[in-house]
């Protein structure tokens, strides 16, 4: 079954300090990855994509990782900001039959505290 | 970047009427459109992908008759929530497809509001 799975659900940190988001998925087969950042009551937006490839995406001050053997992603994020504050979306693309699916990981709620 | 313009951003309106909620792609063409209805503190639900000039595929649980979709052109899809009861309140959020981007990216709205009194 085509599922991805985030951790943690939510993330609480200060002002200024690094996180790192991850993301397991079982889908197959893989055409590429996304991270997205949705602020409260708006649509996402994509910070990153990653295809089977690549490794790693920076984003100013995020960073995605992908490894496709353990069909792992991580999203790094430097320096916090208060405005980092959001819901941080893993989306893995499948393209089969001619047709692109989108498999949506359940999120990760990030607070930055001052 | 490509950018996909969804309206209303809010609308409330009573029970028991319709509502439009329109979705345009606005400097690609959009062979394929996605509808997601998102509860608070909650991920995206798929509702619904819309083909142009074809009928949408609905997700299993969602009710065909209640949520019309409609994709009459390459750069336009509506969602009508029909007889709208305060159940259906909810963010539903637009997404479309460049097919001619980066490997089919999905291109965001953002967001409506639908609350029903």
């Amino acid at each position: 079954k085509n599922q991805v799975e985030q951790s943690p659900q939510s993330l609480i940190i200060l002002e200024g300090k690094n996180c790192t988001l991850q993301c397991n998925y079982t889908v197959s087969p893989f055409s590429n990855l996304r991270w997205y950042k949705q602020d409260t009551g708006r649509g996402p937006v994509s910070l990153t994509i990653m295809t089977f490839s690549e490794n790693t995406k920076s984003n100013g001050r995020y960073t995605a990782t992908l490894d496709a053997d353990t069909k792992q992603s991580s999203l790094h994020i430097t320096a916090s900001q208060l405005s980092d504050s959001a819901s941080y979306i893993c989306v893995v693309t499948l393209y089969t039959s001619g047709t692109y699916k989108y498999i949506f990981g359940t999120g990760t709620r990030l607070k930055v505290l001052a | 970047g490509a950018v996909v313009s969804q309206h209303p951003s809010r609308v409330i309106c009573k029970s028991g009427t319709s509502v439009k909620i329109e979705c345009r792609s606005l400097d690609f063409q959009a062979t394929t459109m996605f509808w997601y209805r998102q509860f608070p503190k909650q991920s995206l639900m798929l509702m619904a992908t819309s083909n142009e000039g074809s009928k949408a595929t609905y997700e299993q649980g969602v009710e065909k008759d209640k949520f019309l979709i409609n994709h009459a052109s390459l750069t336009l899809s509506t969602l009508t929530v029909t007889s709208a009861h305060p159940e259906d309140s909810s963010f539903y959020i637009c997404s479309a497809l460049n097919v001619a981007g980066v490997t089919g990216e999905l291109f965001f709205g953002e967001g409506s509001r639908l609350t029903v009194l």
